[in-house]
Order: C-alpha cells, then sequence, then structure tokens
C-alpha cells in the first residue's frame, strides 16, 4: 500500500524567504510522485512530477523537489517566497509497478506568506 | 493543452434529489477519468476509477448505487448523486489521464444537500 504523509499542516513564511513544505512517502514499488497547487475556488494545478529520472526535479513558478530513497522524502522547495504562492500544496504518490494509477494524496500543507 | 472541466461549479439541492455533474477534457482524450471528494479542510479521496466504455471501479467504502457514473466517450464523464442527503455535501472532484501521462484535474464542483 502507499501512503504520503504531510509533516505540517500549516507553513507561514515572509515575503521574500525560502519555502520548505515536507513530504515522505510510503510505497512498496517504484513510486511517481507529485507536487500539487491548489488556489481557493481553483482546480488542481501539477507543480512538477518525479517518475525514475533526475531526482531532483524543477516545477514550474520556481518550485522544485529533491527525491531522496533513503530518507524516503520529496519536500519541495523555493527560494523565495511570494505573495501569489499562498494555497494549499499536496503531495502525491502513484505506485507505477503495480499499474494503479490512482493517486494518494496527503493531508495537504497550507501555505501562508506574510507580507 | 490538457484542460479538464466540470459542471456545474456549484449547486444546492434539496434532500432526496439526484445531482449529476459533468467531467470533460476539452483538448485531449482521457482514456480514464477519476473521480475524487474533498471535505473542508480535508485531502482529496479517491471515490471511482472509470475506463471509457465499461464500468467504473469505485473504492472501497464508496456506495456505487448511490454515486453513479458514466463515462460513455473519450471526452465526458458524469457523476450522479442520488437521493442526496447532507452527508454527501462536499467539493467534488474529477481528472482525466491520457495514456501513460499525468492526470489533469478540474476546477471542482461543490455540492450542497439542504
Amino acid at each position: 500500500a502507499q501512503s504520503v504523509t504531510q509533516l505540517d499542516s500549516h507553513v507561514s513564511v515572509s515575503e521574500g524567504t525560502p519555502v520548505l513544505l515536507r513530504c515522505n512517502y510510503s510505497s512498496s514499488y517504484s513510486p511517481s510522485l507529485f507536487w500539487y497547487v491548489q488556489h481557493p475556488n481553483k482546480g488542481l494545478q501539477l507543480l512538477l512530477k518525479y517518475t525514475s529520472a533526475a531526482t531532483l526535479v524543477k516545477g514550474i513558478n520556481g518550485f522544485e523537489a529533491e527525491f531522496k530513497k533513503s530518507e524516503t522524502s520529496f519536500h519541495l522547495t523555493k527560494p523565495s517566497a511570494h505573495m501569489s504562492d499562498a494555497a494549499e500544496y499536496f503531495c502525491v504518490v502513484s505506485d507505477r509497478d503495480t499499474g494503479r494509477r490512482a493517486l494518494t494524496f496527503g493531508s495537504g500543507t497550507r501555505l501562508q506568506v506574510q507580507p | 493543452g490538457a484542460v479538464v472541466s466540470q459542471h456545474p461549479s456549484r449547486v444546492i439541492c434539496k434532500s432526496g434529489t439526484s445531482v449529476k455533474i459533468e467531467c470533460r477534457s476539452l483538448d485531449f482524450q482521457a482514456t480514464t477519468m477519476f473521480w475524487y471528494r474533498q471535505f473542508p479542510k480535508q485531502s482529496l479521496m479517491l471515490m471511482a476509477t472509470s475506463n471509457e466504455g465499461s464500468k467504473a471501479t469505485y473504492e472501497q467504502g464508496v456506495e456505487k448505487d448511490k454515486f453513479l457514473i458514466n463515462h460513455a466517450s473519450l471526452t465526458l464523464s458524469t457523476l450522479t448523486v442520488t437521493s442526496a442527503h447532507p452527508e454527501d455535501s462536499s467539493f467534488y472532484i474529477c481528472s482525466g489521464e491520457r495514456i501513460g501521462e499525468t492526470q489533469y484535474f478540474g476546477p471542482g464542483t461543490r455540492l450542497l444537500v439542504l
């Protein structure tokens, strides 16, 4: 079975400072990992995904995440937060080898950006 | 590209009535569509997976007779909540997947059952 744990339900940073959203996963097989962002009243948007290529994945809007198998982590980072980054972020896992393409979502991390 | 729409965006209905939610892939053919529900301040929970032209596969604990899913074409899937009750009030989100690619999500439908 696959699962995702987002270690922080809420993160608050100041504009211009770094962002770190933590995610640990559990998967029996080779996972695909994703980060999605959900703005209020908008659909989920894919930020980035890892599917066994480079372990450092660059996404949109300056976000990136590093896949660390030894730590079973896939933390999301951004060097400098912008006010528009305030949203709900979901870490998501999919077990590729089982052929089950359904996604398992983490509980979400709400990012607040202070001016 | 890869846009998924949902209609309606929000709906209010009386208890006991049925509500249909449409999910369309606008610029690609979605061989598989997924339906999720999201309660306030919670994560998305998968309800069912549907492949075009075949019966949907429901997750454990999801009543297939209550949540009817039809995937009649490669661009349209519908979710019908039958005999809706207040506990069915939630945010319903669909996603479409092209073969071997990422899922693309719709904007969601907020259902309120009075």
